[in-house]
């Protein structure tokens, strides 16, 4: 199965930017989407192919994906962001989802 | 408004079989690509299976052999019949409809079932 890599958590300061990377062999060459997930609640996508977001996501999400690793990064950080974080990406016809990312906003 | 229900969760005993429905509506199942995506515990997230719109299935490493996805489009309903149950698959199962732009992602989730594989 294709493997997908996230740090176990990161922490930002409210206002402040948050990186979350996910890595994969070639991941480049496909496409990576993110999903959100917060306590008791069901996972919503907040970038699709690499870098477009759905309807109703705010800007300040955003994404990229280049060589091995996926990248999303949150600027503006709120309190409202504060939640657990998934790559995914398809291969051969399975999907694969990263370990996840908790994003903790101090 | 696209909905998805999920239901046929409860405690089963090792080795045991259940089988989880997803309602939808607001959509056509039958036109869509849909999967099952498991969350266990305290855990992440893991893909399961998918049923594309042709009718091609395909499984997680973990599940294959024991897991089968279908339909059944007069009820509008995606199904996992989940046989030899094992403690490992105690998890949330989520229901998603895929949604293709250069790569399929998922768009929308059901609020998950609960299945407990404990004797």
């Amino acid at each position: 199965s294709y493997e997908l890599t996230q740090p176990p958590s990161v922490s930002v300061s409210p206002g402040q930017t948050a990186s979350i990377t996910c890595s994969g062999d070639k991941l480049g060459d496909k496409y990576a989407c993110w999903y959100q997930q917060k306590p008791g609640q069901s996972p919503v996508v907040v970038i699709y192919e690499d870098n477009k977001r759905p309807s109703g996501i705010p800007e300040r999400f955003s994404g990229s994906n280049s060589g091995n690793t996926a990248t999303l990064t949150i600027s503006g950080t709120q309190a409202m962001d504060e939640a657990d974080y998934y790559c995914q990406a398809w291969d051969s016809s399975t999907a694969s989802f990263g370990t996840g990312t908790k994003v903790t906003v101090l | 408004e696209v909905q998805l229900v999920e239901s046929g969760g409860g405690l089963i005993q090792p080795g045991g079989s259940l089988r989880l429905s997803c309602a939808a509506s607001g959509f056509t199942v039958s036109s869509n690509y849909m999967s099952w995506v498991r969350q266990a515990p305290g855990k992440g997230l893991e893909w399961v299976s998918v049923i594309y719109s042709g009718g091609s299935t395909y499984y997680a490493d973990s599940v294959k052999g024991r897991f089968t996805i279908s339909r059944d489009n007069s009820k509008n309903t995606l199904y996992l019949q989940m046989n030899s149950l094992r403690a490992e698959d105690t998890a949330v199962y989520y229901c998603a409809r895929g949604k293709y732009s250069s790569s399929w992602y998922f768009d929308y989730w059901g609020q998950g079932t609960l299945v407990t594989v404990s004797s």
